[in-house]
């Protein structure tokens, strides 16, 4: 079963906008984390916020965590051309293996 | 270290045939894990080791499917008499623990065409 989804499937939007996407959780965390992926390439991971913070920071990316509402947001502020992927969030599960839970992903495009 | 390696990077086989794929995690990792992933869709959770020991494994590991992790290091997934639906990236992670704030690392994937 999905324990992330992600919002909205697929974002396009000119380069030099900000770009938002959304993620809800079903289960209590300790972490959320969110990745990227390239077409056709492994995962990246970007950043991994705690259960007891609210906003992070790197670079251009910022992202929220609302652990009453189950859910987070990840900002991509001034995108690039680059930033063109696939997002994904996920969250470990905490019982047994620990394994990251995957949404289906936001389908990121950045135009010229 | 270099990171997670897989390998092969793609691999075209005949519907029936057997296949096999490597990953190399990084060293200091214990957790190995195989995800599965198709067109438009996120990773879904295959198996997992801890060390050598295959501690979980996700109903979509038909018995057509077998993984190994021996001495703890690389490990292998085998597809036994492969069919079209098989077709698919292959992705394996590796990390220390997750729930005490660490991410995983991801190799660069197999992708298998079942013709």
């Amino acid at each position: 079963s999905q324990q992330g989804e992600e919002d909205p499937q697929a974002l396009s939007i000119q380069e030099g906008e900000n770009a938002t996407m959304n993620c809800s959780y079903k289960t209590s965390i300790n972490n959320l984390q969110w990745y990227r992926q390239n077409s056709g390439r492994g995962l990246v991971h970007l950043i991994l916020i705690r259960s007891n913070e609210r906003e992070k920071h790197s670079g251009r990316l910022r992202v929220t965590l609302d652990t009453s509402k189950k859910s987070s947001s990840l900002l991509i502020t001034a995108s690039r051309a680059a930033d063109t992927a696939s997002y994904f969030c996920a969250t470990p599960l905490i019982q047994g293996a620990q394994k990251l839970v995957f949404g289906q992903g936001t389908r990121l495009t950045i135009n010229p | 270290d270099t990171g997670v390696s897989q390998n092969p990077r793609h691999k075209i086989t005949k519907r029936g045939q057997n296949v096999t794929f490597r990953c190399d995690p990084i060293s200091e990792h214990n957790r190995l894990y195989w995800y599965r992933q198709t067109l438009g869709q996120g990773p879904e959770f295959l198996t997992y080791f801890q060390n050598e020991a295959q501690l979980e494994k996700s109903r979509l590991l038909s018995d057509r499917f077998s993984a190994e992790r021996p001495k703890g290091s690389f490990s292998t997934l085998e597809i036994q008499r492969t069919e079209q639906g098989d077709s698919a990236m292959y992705l394996c992670a590796s990390s220390g623990s997750l729930v005490s704030n660490t991410e995983a690392f991801f190799g660069q994937g197999t992708r298998l065409t079942v013709v």
